[in-house]
């Protein structure tokens, strides 16, 4: 079973520029997380798809910041325009939904952003 | 205000030994904790969880324990064997929603 593939694995744009992350979540799995780890500090929430649906997008940083799950499937997370501090690695989990409360979520490889 | 705290950005063990790994938490509501290990340029790897109800869940080599009473968590590596040497991610959530991550233990086991 193919695990959970993000595109591409490394960016670098310059500020001001528009720049789009991809994310292909494990097949059936209707959780889709986004986290950022910037700087090698902690890995942070962004938000949350349960298929389509934002769930949660309480960690989203502002505005310049678009996710979306056309279909609920594949995920893209838009930052336009970039800033500086937007760079860092940017993580994409998947998780089933099960009966219970809990479903371990699973990580991709990351997106490495460096804005410039 | 960071609700999950891994005091050891490092730590060091002999091949062979128990590896110790900790993690302290504020939030009483979370109800379920995991660990995960990060290679670098990978992203995180589940390794075990265990939930609020349980004090103690066992894997292989790994063992996580929780005192619910302390708000603390830890992870026990036996034995630690030189490929366990990675960044170890202490997690909690909320009904298995979004995790909240700690700041990661850099773990070096020497052969």
């Amino acid at each position: 079973e193919a695990g959970v593939t993000q595109f591409p694995s490394h960016s670098v744009i310059e500020k001001g520029q528009t720049v789009t992350l991809r994310c292909d979540p494990i097949s059936g799995h209707d959780n889709l997380y986004w986290y950022r780890r910037v700087m090698g500090k902690e890995i942070k929430f962004l938000l949350h798809f349960v298929k389509e649906s934002k769930q949660d997008e309480s960690g989203m940083p502002n505005n310049r910041f678009l996710a979306e799950r056309t279909g609920g499937t594949y995920s893209t997370l838009k930052v336009q325009p970039a800033e500086l501090e937007d760079s860092g690695v940017y993580f994409c989990a998947s998780s089933q939904v099960l009966a219970g409360p809990v479903g371990t979520q699973y990580f991709g490889p990351g997106t490495r952003l460096t804005v410039l | 205000d960071q609700q999950v705290k891994q005091n050891s950005p490092s730590l060091s063990v002999q091949e062979g030994r128990i590896s110790i790994l900790n993690c302290d938490y504020t939030n009483s509501m979370f109800d379920y904790f995991l660990w995960y290990k990060k290679y670098p340029a990978e992203g995180p790897t589940f390794l075990i969880s265990i939930s609020s109800i349980k004090d103690k869940n066992e894997d292989g080599r790994f063992t996580v324990f929780l005192n619910k009473s302390a708000k603390h968590l830890s992870l026990h590596i036996v034995p630690s064997q030189p490929g366990d040497s990675a960044v170890y991610f202490c997690a909690a959530s909320v009904h298995g929603n979004k995790l909240v991550f700690g700041a990661g233990t850099i773990l070096r086991v020497k052969s």
